[in-house]
């Protein structure tokens, strides 16, 4: 079992819906959770980090985080074609919070116009 | 703040050339991170510092592969007698003390004929 898993997609979705972005965790422990956004050809961009359980919020982007089920989402409201990205999910090491982040492989979007 | 900066950007290299590669951290960033990202997957941790110090290093990394933070501010990695294996992007990404969250630069894409 990998010890972070996403769906690799693509995921495809009409412009103005919402996306919903999934990830599972092997590692009960750990304690912080990330959401990279990847253009093509392009480093990773932070769009969200979450560390307690329930949802949090920024602008279109809703993390939601259940620790007992090991499961951390990502919903893009109001879907644009700018969002089309593979979208890396990463948690930290559960032995060192300021370490090393485990990425699963990543999910690829498209927003269609 | 500027963000991270990489150097060089892409880099292309015979097999069994040495390869150096350099990165700026945040200016005031005191965790300095290496992943290495193939196409497909996300990165994968290699190598990072804490100031100057080499905490950890991916049991994935040959003894081919070096890190250095010599003052606590930009680092270097090398990779010598490089092989085909070796193509692939590398990222670094640095935080602040105290906080978890990790900001990557742009990568140098380095390939290996």
């Amino acid at each position: 079992q990998k010890e972070v898993e996403q769906n690799s997609g693509p995921l495809s979705v009409p412009e103005g819906a919402i996306a919903s972005l999934n990830c599972t965790y092997s590692d009960r422990g750990s304690q912080s959770f990330f959401w990279y956004r990847q253009y093509s050809g392009k480093s990773p961009e932070l769009i969200m980090f979450i560390y307690s359980n329930g949802d949090k919020e920024d602008g279109r982007f809703t993390a939601q985080l259940n620790k007992a089920s090991q499961y951390v989402s990502l919903l893009i409201r109001d879907s644009q074609p700018s969002d089309s990205a593979t979208y890396l999910c990463a948690v930290n090491d559960r032995y060192n919070q300021g370490g090393k982040l485990i990425f699963g492989q990543g999910t690829e979007l498209s927003v269609k116009p | 703040d500027t963000g991270v900066s990489q150097d060089p950007r892409h880099k292309i290299t015979k097999r069994g050339q040495n390869v150096t590669f350099r990165c700026d951290p945040i200016s005031e960033h005191n965790r300095l991170y290496w992943y290495r990202q193939t196409l497909g997957q996300g990165p994968e941790f290699l190598t990072y510092f804490q100031n100057e110090a080499q905490l950890e290093k991916s049991r994935l990394l040959s003894d081919r592969f070096s890190a250095e933070r010599p003052k606590g501010s930009f680092s270097t990695l090398e990779i010598q007698r490089t092989e085909q294996g070796d193509s692939a992007m590398y990222l670094c990404a640095s935080a602040r003390g105290g906080a978890y969250e990790q900001y990557f630069g742009p990568g140098t894409r380095l390939t290996v004929t």
